[in-house]
């Protein structure tokens, strides 16, 4: 069964520095997503991504966040200098054409120290 | 704004149905999802209904929506102990099918 794949599954980094979490959506989908959820909080939406480039985006998603489909299988997220309050557990989504069912990844658990 | 509010644990015995809970604001939703997320995991889809359905069921789910009162359920008949997970409640808007989560009911089965 096809799968979205994250990487790293953990990623430890110190504050200020730059973070890429990928992810490899489902191949044939066209519409790609982040989420991301602090410990103990909701899930919350930050950016959505279609026909190379953002088609909605949260108040979170400020300067410091930055989304990327640098080849045909991968979908970055880019944290420039990255917060204590940006630890979260990050998930990637992608759904299809015509489908209403997004698909998520097991997501990426980012501490920043 | 978009909001969608859950209760944040409901305990039954194995065997028994769970009714889980969730009420949201907007009314411009097309679908509501419901996932769960075990331990560790991450967020695998159970079932969803579009607006204009008043239920839906999938073997032991059954998923009720009254859009008078933006209210929806999830009903799991034969609780079994590899239920025990966080069940997110979520709204999708047609426009951008970006979700709007819930916080979350923790489902816990006592054998």
């Amino acid at each position: 069964e096809p799968e979205v794949t994250q990487t790293p599954s953990h990623q430890v980094t110190q504050m200020g520095q730059e973070v890429i979490l990928r992810c490899v959506p489902i191949s044939n989908h066209l519409y790609f997503y982040w989420y991301r959820q602090i410990l103990g909080q909701k899930v919350e939406f930050l950016v959505s991504f279609y026909n190379n480039e953002i088609s909605e985006k949260s108040e979170i998603f400020d300067d410091q966040f930055s989304v990327e489909r640098p080849d045909g299988s991968n979908f970055t997220l880019k944290i420039r200098s990255t917060k204590l309050e940006d630890s979260a557990m990050y998930f990637c989504a992608s759904r299809g054409t015509g489908n209403t069912e997004a698909f998520f990844g097991q997501g990426t658990r980012l501490t920043v120290v | 704004g978009e909001d969608v509010e859950q209760s944040l644990f409901l305990s039954v015995r194995e065997g028994d149905s769970s009714v889980i809970n969730c009420t949201y604001t907007d009314s411009s939703s097309t679908y509501l999802y419901w996932y769960k997320q075990e331990p560790g995991a991450g967020l695998q889809l159970l079932t969803y209904i579009f607006s204009n359905m008043d239920m839906k069921q999938d073997q032991r789910l059954t998923v009720l929506l009254n859009k008078k009162d933006k209210h929806l359920s999830l009903r799991i008949a034969d609780t079994q102990t590899g239920d025990s997970a966080i069940y997110f409640c979520a709204e999708g808007m047609d426009s951008s099918y970006k979700l709007i989560f819930g916080s979350g009911t923790r489902l816990l089965v006592r054998p």
